[in-house]
């Protein structure tokens, strides 16, 4: 069964800086992986989604990276902003039906 | 907007009681999952279809639950008597599902807005 850790459960950081969210899970065996924001009382947006041959994907100041081998993603922030803080969700998907295990996220707290 | 969309947004109930939630996919999509997320943690699946057929049920997914999706296009999840363990919040997603990996197969998960009940 598969299970995802998010380190750290929390994060404060001042408005500028650059970030790292860890993820990682059990079974290496996925189709892909997807990081995901969720803001308070709200659905999941995708950010990024890595396919399984993939090592890296990036969108604007957003860089993902997997490390399947090892059961291993970071979410990279470049010059976080206070619109950033919101809770980032890891989810590798399984490999038959796409569907995804959620690790509990990281909520990110961005200060002015 | 041709997101996915869920139906109602909040749903408050009498324990015991039966509820009924919908959810309508992006239209050329030919996978629905279902999953639920209590606070503070990340959503737990609990079904998935692919067109019709339900594939994939989770052992969280109690006889008192039910998913349907009769036409390959929306579906909706049935809880029967209530109870207060199921306030949570409910939430779909559909994507484009392959068996292979081209370009439409990225299987990349959009999710509605979510439903939220609270049992009382």
């Amino acid at each position: 069964k598969q299970e995802v850790t998010q380190i750290p459960a929390a994060l404060s950081v001042p408005e500028g800086e650059n970030l790292v969210l860890n993820c990682s899970f059990t079974d290496s065996a996925i189709y892909n992986l997807q990081w995901f924001r969720q803001d308070p009382g709200k659905g999941l947006t995708s950010l990024l989604l890595i396919q399984s041959s993939q090592r890296e994907q990036t969108s604007g100041r957003l860089n993902a990276s997997l490390d399947k081998s090892s059961g291993r993603s970071t979410l990279y922030i470049a010059a976080s902003q206070p619109g950033d803080s919101a809770t980032y969700l890891c989810a590798p998907g399984d490999t038959n039906a796409g569907k995804s295990t959620f690790g509990d996220g990281t909520t990110l707290t961005v200060k002015p | 907007d041709t997101g996915v969309s869920q139906d109602p947004r909040h749903k408050i109930t009498k324990r015991g009681q039966n509820v009924t939630f919908r959810c309508d996919p992006i239209s050329e999509h030919n996978r629905l999952y279902w999953y639920r997320q209590t606070l503070g943690q990340g959503p737990e699946f609990l079904t998935y279809f692919q067109n019709e057929a339900q594939l994939e049920k989770s052992r969280l997914l109690s006889d008192r639950f039910s998913a349907e999706r009769p036409k390959g296009s929306f579906s909706t999840l049935e809880i029967q008597r209530t109870e207060q363990g199921d306030s949570a919040m409910y939430l779909c997603a559909s994507s484009l599902g392959g068996d292979s990996q081209t370009f439409l197969a990225k299987n990349i998960q959009y999710f509605g807005a979510g439903t939220r009940l609270s049992v009382l």
